[in-house]
């Protein structure tokens, strides 16, 4: 299996307070991807980096921050965290070329 | 632009049925074709994987053929057990791809009752 660590793995916090999800490897792979996970959406990107301070946005990048100060680490962050970002999230990793991409097991997040 | 179509679920079978899940994309020229599937309470595991046209992927006794004449990639297996039961997704990464990126359908729940 890929070495891909989530944390935390579930969360519960209050609406408009900070959020942090870290997402670690050991694969020493470029790329980097955040996804959410919800009921009849299926996966949808958020952010992805493909490399050391190098990021991009997904579809679903509004109320998100990221950011990759070194190459095993994908930060997500909600700076102001409200109820519609209730979800699972997901860390994904790949490496160079049509490579597929390797998941982390998720971080269920439930904002109140 | 790029998307990948799957057949609606839930689907439910009996254990030892046939399983077809459909999948249907549009992309540019010859994308790379994935199956993945995703446990209950876990992440999504790459299942089989095609990089051109007629290749045919295979693992656990799944298979899928890239056809591009029909821009399909059908997910299929002749027998299938209560252990396939999960949620399954097929996604594509397009011919020049920036990012690494990988567009994903839906999704299609499996559930075989024994």
């Amino acid at each position: 299996d890929a070495g891909i660590t989530q944390s935390p793995r579930h969360k519960v916090t209050e609406t408009g307070t900070p959020v942090t999800l870290r997402c670690h490897q050991t694969e020493n792979h470029r790329y980097m991807y955040w996804y959410r996970q919800d009921p009849g959406h299926g996966l949808r990107l958020i952010h992805y980096s493909y490399g050391v301070k190098d990021t991009d946005k997904g579809e679903v990048s509004d109320g998100y921050s990221v950011s990759r100060s070194k190459t095993e680490d994908f930060l997500l962050t909600l700076e102001s965290a409200t109820s519609s970002q209730t979800s699972v999230y997901f860390c994904a990793i790949s490496g160079q070329g049509p490579q597929p991409q390797h998941f982390g097991d998720g971080t269920r997040l439930s904002i109140l | 632009g790029n998307s990948v179509t799957q057949m609606e679920g839930p689907v439910t079978l009996s254990e030892e049925a046939f399983l077809t899940i459909n999948c249907t994309y549009t992309a540019t020229g010859y994308p790379s074709l994935f199956w993945y599937v995703q446990y209950p309470g876990e992440g999504l595991q790459l299942l089989l994987k095609a990089t051109k046209a007629d290749d045919k992927g295979s693992n656990k006794g799944f298979e899928a053929t890239y056809r591009k004449e029909t821009t399909s990639f059908h997910l299929e297996k002749g027998s299938v057990q209560v252990s396939d039961s999960a949620v399954y997704f097929c996604a594509l990464s397009p011919l020049y791809n920036q990012g690494g990126k990988l567009i994903f359908g839906q999704g299609t729940e499996l559930s075989v009752k024994p």
